[in-house]
Protein backbone atom coordinates (compact mmCIF):
# COMPACT_ATOMS: atom_id res chain seq x y z
CA UNK A 1 0.00 0.00 0.00
CA UNK A 2 1.02 3.66 -0.69
CA UNK A 3 2.32 5.59 2.00
CA UNK A 4 3.39 9.18 2.80
CA UNK A 5 6.25 10.84 5.09
CA UNK A 6 6.09 13.70 6.50
CA UNK A 7 9.55 14.40 8.64
CA UNK A 8 9.04 16.14 11.48
CA UNK A 9 5.07 16.47 13.29
CA UNK A 10 6.20 19.95 14.57
CA UNK A 11 8.41 22.75 13.22
CA UNK A 12 9.40 26.17 14.33
CA UNK A 13 10.74 28.86 12.60
CA UNK A 14 11.28 32.59 13.11
CA UNK A 15 9.49 35.16 11.30
CA UNK A 16 11.53 35.93 7.82
CA UNK A 17 13.39 32.45 8.29
CA UNK A 18 13.07 29.51 5.35
CA UNK A 19 10.37 27.02 5.76
CA UNK A 20 11.21 23.66 4.88
CA UNK A 21 8.70 20.47 5.47
CA UNK A 22 9.77 17.47 4.01
CA UNK A 23 7.25 14.89 2.26
CA UNK A 24 8.55 11.48 1.21
CA UNK A 25 6.15 9.07 -0.35
CA UNK A 26 6.29 5.32 -1.59
CA UNK A 27 5.48 4.63 -4.78
CA UNK A 28 7.03 2.67 -7.81
CA UNK A 29 5.20 4.58 -10.10
CA UNK A 30 4.93 8.54 -9.77
CA UNK A 31 1.47 9.61 -8.00
CA UNK A 32 0.03 13.14 -8.37
CA UNK A 33 1.25 15.06 -5.41
CA UNK A 34 -0.65 17.68 -3.32
CA UNK A 35 0.14 19.97 -0.35
CA UNK A 36 -3.13 21.13 1.73
CA UNK A 37 -2.97 23.56 4.53
CA UNK A 38 -5.43 23.43 7.67
CA UNK A 39 -5.66 26.56 9.45
CA UNK A 40 -7.78 26.49 13.07
CA UNK A 41 -10.82 25.19 12.97
CA UNK A 42 -10.64 25.41 9.05
CA UNK A 43 -11.27 22.57 6.34
CA UNK A 44 -8.04 21.87 4.06
CA UNK A 45 -7.25 24.11 1.66
CA UNK A 46 -5.35 23.49 -1.73
CA UNK A 47 -1.41 25.00 -1.44
CA UNK A 48 0.19 23.61 -5.09
CA UNK A 49 0.11 20.44 -7.06
CA UNK A 50 2.34 18.14 -9.16
CA UNK A 51 1.19 16.11 -11.84
CA UNK A 52 2.56 16.70 -14.45
CA UNK A 53 5.22 18.61 -16.74
CA UNK A 54 7.32 21.23 -14.54
CA UNK A 55 9.17 19.54 -11.41
CA UNK A 56 9.01 22.87 -9.12
CA UNK A 57 5.29 24.00 -8.54
CA UNK A 58 4.49 27.37 -7.50
CA UNK A 59 0.99 27.54 -5.21
CA UNK A 60 -0.58 30.22 -3.08
CA UNK A 61 0.74 32.42 -0.31
CA UNK A 62 3.98 31.72 -1.96
CA UNK A 63 4.85 28.31 -1.13
CA UNK A 64 6.79 26.18 -3.75
CA UNK A 65 7.43 22.22 -3.98
CA UNK A 66 10.23 20.16 -5.93
CA UNK A 67 9.17 16.74 -6.91
CA UNK A 68 12.02 15.07 -7.01
CA UNK A 69 11.24 11.11 -8.47
CA UNK A 70 15.11 9.47 -7.36
CA UNK A 71 14.50 10.71 -3.90
CA UNK A 72 10.23 9.87 -3.82
CA UNK A 73 10.46 13.15 -2.55
CA UNK A 74 7.86 16.18 -2.54
CA UNK A 75 9.05 18.91 -0.01
CA UNK A 76 7.39 22.22 0.65
CA UNK A 77 9.39 25.78 0.95
CA UNK A 78 8.66 29.52 1.36
CA UNK A 79 11.75 31.47 1.73
CA UNK A 80 10.45 33.38 4.61
CA UNK A 81 8.16 32.88 6.90
CA UNK A 82 5.12 35.05 7.96
CA UNK A 83 3.17 34.77 10.97
CA UNK A 84 0.25 33.79 8.94
CA UNK A 85 1.44 31.15 8.00
CA UNK A 86 1.05 29.25 11.28
CA UNK A 87 -0.89 26.41 10.56
CA UNK A 88 -1.26 22.77 10.01
CA UNK A 89 0.13 21.20 6.49
CA UNK A 90 -0.60 17.95 5.09
CA UNK A 91 1.48 16.36 2.05
CA UNK A 92 -1.27 14.21 -0.13
CA UNK A 93 -0.63 11.38 -2.91
CA UNK A 94 -2.91 10.55 -5.67
CA UNK A 95 -1.85 6.89 -6.52
CA UNK A 96 -2.03 6.29 -10.39
CA UNK A 97 -5.28 4.02 -11.42
CA UNK A 98 -8.48 3.32 -9.21
CA UNK A 99 -10.49 6.04 -8.19
CA UNK A 100 -9.59 9.89 -6.59
CA UNK A 101 -8.56 8.46 -2.91
CA UNK A 102 -6.07 10.85 -1.88
CA UNK A 103 -3.64 8.95 0.64
CA UNK A 104 -2.34 11.77 3.32
CA UNK A 105 0.21 12.19 5.61
CA UNK A 106 -0.02 12.75 9.27
CA UNK A 107 0.44 16.63 8.74
CA UNK A 108 3.19 18.93 10.25
CA UNK A 109 2.26 22.05 12.65
CA UNK A 110 3.79 24.63 11.46
CA UNK A 111 4.55 27.74 14.32
CA UNK A 112 6.33 31.15 13.38
CA UNK A 113 7.82 33.21 16.51
CA UNK A 114 8.58 36.83 16.65
CA UNK B 1 -16.41 29.64 -6.12
CA UNK B 2 -16.70 26.12 -5.51
CA UNK B 3 -18.13 24.82 -2.31
CA UNK B 4 -18.02 22.25 -0.10
CA UNK B 5 -20.73 22.49 2.32
CA UNK B 6 -21.39 20.23 6.22
CA UNK B 7 -23.89 21.05 8.23
CA UNK B 8 -22.75 20.99 11.57
CA UNK B 9 -19.83 22.88 12.53
CA UNK B 10 -20.05 21.15 16.04
CA UNK B 11 -22.06 18.81 17.33
CA UNK B 12 -22.46 17.00 20.76
CA UNK B 13 -24.31 14.02 20.74
CA UNK B 14 -25.04 11.14 23.61
CA UNK B 15 -23.28 7.58 23.14
CA UNK B 16 -25.63 4.82 21.59
CA UNK B 17 -27.47 8.05 19.62
CA UNK B 18 -27.76 7.46 15.53
CA UNK B 19 -25.75 10.36 14.18
CA UNK B 20 -26.31 11.95 10.70
CA UNK B 21 -23.71 14.13 9.13
CA UNK B 22 -24.19 15.69 6.20
CA UNK B 23 -22.10 17.47 3.01
CA UNK B 24 -23.26 18.65 0.11
CA UNK B 25 -21.53 19.90 -2.94
CA UNK B 26 -22.17 22.76 -5.94
CA UNK B 27 -19.27 21.31 -8.50
CA UNK B 28 -20.81 18.22 -10.15
CA UNK B 29 -18.17 15.90 -8.84
CA UNK B 30 -18.96 12.13 -8.99
CA UNK B 31 -16.56 12.07 -6.43
CA UNK B 32 -17.75 12.25 -2.65
CA UNK B 33 -15.44 11.33 0.71
CA UNK B 34 -15.36 11.34 4.51
CA UNK B 35 -12.48 11.25 6.46
CA UNK B 36 -11.81 11.94 9.72
CA UNK B 37 -9.04 13.71 11.26
CA UNK B 38 -7.00 12.67 14.57
CA UNK B 39 -4.43 14.63 16.36
CA UNK B 40 -1.01 12.37 14.98
CA UNK B 41 -2.90 10.15 13.07
CA UNK B 42 -3.53 13.00 9.81
CA UNK B 43 -6.71 12.26 7.44
CA UNK B 44 -8.20 8.81 7.67
CA UNK B 45 -10.64 7.63 5.11
CA UNK B 46 -13.87 6.38 5.87
CA UNK B 47 -16.10 6.09 3.21
CA UNK B 48 -15.94 6.91 -0.45
CA UNK B 49 -18.92 7.48 -3.33
CA UNK B 50 -17.67 7.55 -6.85
CA UNK B 51 -21.27 8.05 -8.07
CA UNK B 52 -24.68 8.02 -7.07
CA UNK B 53 -25.88 5.08 -4.92
CA UNK B 54 -22.52 3.98 -5.33
CA UNK B 55 -19.46 3.45 -1.92
CA UNK B 56 -16.87 2.01 -1.21
CA UNK B 57 -15.03 1.54 2.17
CA UNK B 58 -12.01 3.34 3.41
CA UNK B 59 -9.59 2.50 5.75
CA UNK B 60 -11.47 3.03 9.00
CA UNK B 61 -15.36 2.07 8.17
CA UNK B 62 -16.24 0.29 11.42
CA UNK B 63 -18.73 1.86 12.70
CA UNK B 64 -19.89 4.21 10.15
CA UNK B 65 -22.12 3.66 7.16
CA UNK B 66 -23.18 6.11 3.91
CA UNK B 67 -25.70 7.15 1.92
CA UNK B 68 -25.38 8.74 -1.63
CA UNK B 69 -29.22 9.21 -3.29
CA UNK B 70 -28.24 12.21 -5.09
CA UNK B 71 -24.53 13.67 -6.67
CA UNK B 72 -24.40 16.54 -4.37
CA UNK B 73 -25.22 15.08 -1.41
CA UNK B 74 -23.10 12.14 0.99
CA UNK B 75 -24.22 11.44 4.45
CA UNK B 76 -22.34 10.28 7.23
CA UNK B 77 -24.00 8.02 9.61
CA UNK B 78 -22.74 6.94 12.83
CA UNK B 79 -25.57 4.16 14.02
CA UNK B 80 -24.63 4.13 17.46
CA UNK B 81 -22.36 6.89 18.78
CA UNK B 82 -19.60 5.80 20.78
CA UNK B 83 -16.89 8.21 23.00
CA UNK B 84 -13.99 6.85 20.67
CA UNK B 85 -16.21 8.41 17.89
CA UNK B 86 -15.16 12.24 19.13
CA UNK B 87 -13.08 13.77 16.42
CA UNK B 88 -13.27 15.84 13.38
CA UNK B 89 -14.96 15.28 10.45
CA UNK B 90 -13.53 16.25 6.93
CA UNK B 91 -16.15 15.95 4.04
CA UNK B 92 -14.52 16.27 0.63
CA UNK B 93 -15.21 16.03 -3.17
CA UNK B 94 -13.50 16.02 -6.41
CA UNK B 95 -13.84 15.00 -10.00
CA UNK B 96 -13.34 11.91 -11.77
CA UNK B 97 -9.48 11.12 -12.07
CA UNK B 98 -10.20 10.45 -16.13
CA UNK B 99 -11.72 14.04 -16.55
CA UNK B 100 -8.55 15.62 -16.66
CA UNK B 101 -6.05 17.23 -14.51
CA UNK B 102 -8.23 18.64 -12.08
CA UNK B 103 -7.82 16.05 -9.63
CA UNK B 104 -7.46 17.98 -6.53
CA UNK B 105 -10.23 17.54 -3.69
CA UNK B 106 -12.38 20.19 -2.25
CA UNK B 107 -12.69 19.84 1.27
CA UNK B 108 -15.50 21.10 3.43
CA UNK B 109 -14.70 23.18 7.07
CA UNK B 110 -15.61 20.20 8.90
CA UNK B 111 -18.20 18.89 11.47
CA UNK B 112 -16.49 18.23 15.22
CA UNK B 113 -18.59 15.76 16.69
CA UNK B 114 -18.36 15.46 20.75
CA UNK B 115 -19.98 12.10 21.52
CA UNK B 116 -20.45 12.51 25.60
Amino acid sequence: AQSVTQLGSHVSVSEGALVLLRCNYSSSVPPYLFWYVQYPNQGLQLLLKYTTGATLVKGINGFEAEFKKSETSFHLTKPSAHMSDAAEYFCAVLPSGGYNKLIFGAGTRLAVHP
Amino acid sequence: DVKVTQSSRYLVKRTGEKVFLECVQDMDHENMFWYRQDPGLGLRLIYFSYDVKMKEKGDIPEGYSVSREKKERFSLILESASTNQTSMYLCASSLRINRGLNTEAFFGQGTRLTVV
